[in-house]
């Protein structure tokens, strides 16, 4: 079936390292997007990409990076510089802009702070 | 994009139409209304979308007012299943520059 798999499901990282989260999706969608969300909130814009090698910040990019090599493949990068980076991480994909059509989620990677 | 607005929480008996509102008072013209749900821990799901004119699909119906200031969302018969947050989002272009969400309305399917 077509979808969007992120994975690992949990994640653990020390303080001080860096880790990636990995988002594949084999709907054909040009565009990728990550979100956060925290306990009892939406889910905030971390970064975006609507083509490969392209990608734009969302309102909270600080502490994070992405790279898009790969249509199918979206994979955020929580760096050390992320003070608070306790969160359920969230990866979606949509058509190309100028359409309507909505945007597909995954089931999220949470990741916690040992 | 547009802001919305929506109760923070709804109760429904399981088997009666859950009706869940959301006010847009902002939107624009090629503005969209979108209503996503999300089941703890797991996705936002999307349900259904529409401009001005009624929607219905397998899952809901979404009615739209005249002046597009404001949409219901219909779960025609809820079930247990359906209870999770409900979210109300306007954008253009669905949401290519990523999407706006609140802190939508968590439905609560009483048995």
């Amino acid at each position: 079936d077509g979808g969007i798999t992120q994975s690992p499901k949990y994640l653990f990282r020390k303080e001080g390292q860096n880790v990636t989260l990995s988002c594949e999706q084999n709907l054909n969608h040009d565009a990728m997007y990550w979100y956060r969300q925290d306990p009892g909130q939406g889910l905030r814009l971390i970064y975006y990409s609507q083509i490969v090698n392209d990608f734009q910040k969302g309102d909270i990019a600080e502490g994070y990076s992405v790279s898009r090599e790969k249509k199918e493949s979206f994979p955020l990068t929580v760096t050390s510089a992320q003070k608070n980076p306790t969160a359920f991480y969230l990866c979606a994909s949509s058509v190309p802009y100028g359409g309507n059509q909505p945007q597909h989620f995954g089931d999220g990677t949470r990741l916690s702070i040992l | 994009d547009a802001k919305t607005t929506q109760p923070t929480s709804m109760d429904c008996a399981e088997g009666r139409a859950a009706n869940l509102p959301c006010n847009h008072s902002t939107i624009s013209g090629n503005e969209y209304v979108y209503w996503y749900r999300q089941i703890h821990s797991q996705g936002p799901q999307y349900i259904i979308h529409g401009l001005k004119n009624n929607e219905t699909n397998e899952m809901a119906s979404l009615i739209i007012t005249e002046d597009r200031k404001s949409s219901t969302l219909i779960l025609p018969h809820a079930t247990l299943r359906d209870t999770a947050v409900y979210y109300c989002i306007v954008s253009s272009g669905g949401g290519a520059d990523g999407l706006t969400f609140g802190k939508g309305t968590h439905l609560i399917i009483q048995p």
